[in-house]
């Protein structure tokens, strides 16, 4: 089977840098992706890693070590509008999802 | 607009009723999903389609049942709707069947409230 886990809850400023951390377990591996999803709102697509290391896009980075089954989300410059939950998700037959992180950006 | 559309988008009804929520995608993809997400925020697999052909059916209550009537539609019945079914139901796509770089697209959210 598959697993992740990840933080329930992050807190943060405005402007600041944040992480979000995700480990799993799996059996097959096939990379680690990010969503995006408000309240309210549906999950978005952020990021994907299939090898080690960092992948930029804009203010958010993904990082993978494949080693330590361990990925992060980072974003950068936060905003008020980065406040949403962030999952981490395992793309395999289907894609299977962390019980996702809540971001709370406040003033 | 490209994108995965289900409808409706709010649906509330009693305990007993059968109930069908629609999905489709214009985005040409081979693959749709429908995703349950409890109160928790807990995203979790139903089922999945490709090609007409139903690839993973997981431990749901065969109270529900996805019917697709061509590659760009999947609709999700439910009978018989029980309390527990209450939860916000995502139908999603993708190019493949979610290995590799394809990410899902899901559509809005059907919010199923059972009284």
């Amino acid at each position: 089977g598959q697993s992740l886990e990840q933080p329930s809850e992050v807190t943060a400023v405005e402007g600041a840098i944040v992480q979000i951390n995700c480990t799993y377990q799996t059996s097959g591996f096939y990379g680690l992706s990010w969503y995006q999803q408000h309240d309210g709102g549906a999950p978005t697509f952020l990021s994907y890693n299939a090898l080690d290391g960092l992948e930029e896009t804009g203010r958010f980075s993904s990082f993978l070590s494949r080693s330590d089954s361990y990925g992060y989300l980072l974003l950068q410059e936060l905003q008020m509008k980065d406040s949403a939950s962030y999952f981490c998700a395992l793309p395999g037959s289907t894609l299977t999802f962390g019980k996702g992180t809540m971001l709370l950006v406040s003033p | 607009d490209t994108a995965v559309s289900q409808t409706p988008k709010y649906l509330v009804t009693q305990m007993g009723n059968d109930k069908s929520i629609k999905c489709e995608q214009n985005l040409g993809h081979d693959t749709m999903y429908w995703y349950k997400q409890d109160s928790k925020k807990f995203l979790k697999i139903m089922f999945s389609y490709n090609n007409k052909e139903l690839i993973i059916n997981e431990t749901v209550p065969n109270r529900f049942s996805p019917k697709s009537p061509d590659k760009a539609h999947l609709n999700l019945h439910i009978n018989s709707l029980e309390l527990g079914d209450s939860a916000v139901y995502f139908c999603a796509s993708s190019q493949e069947t979610g290995r590799g770089n394809y990410g899902y697209t899901f559509g809005s959210g059907t919010r199923l409230t059972v009284v």
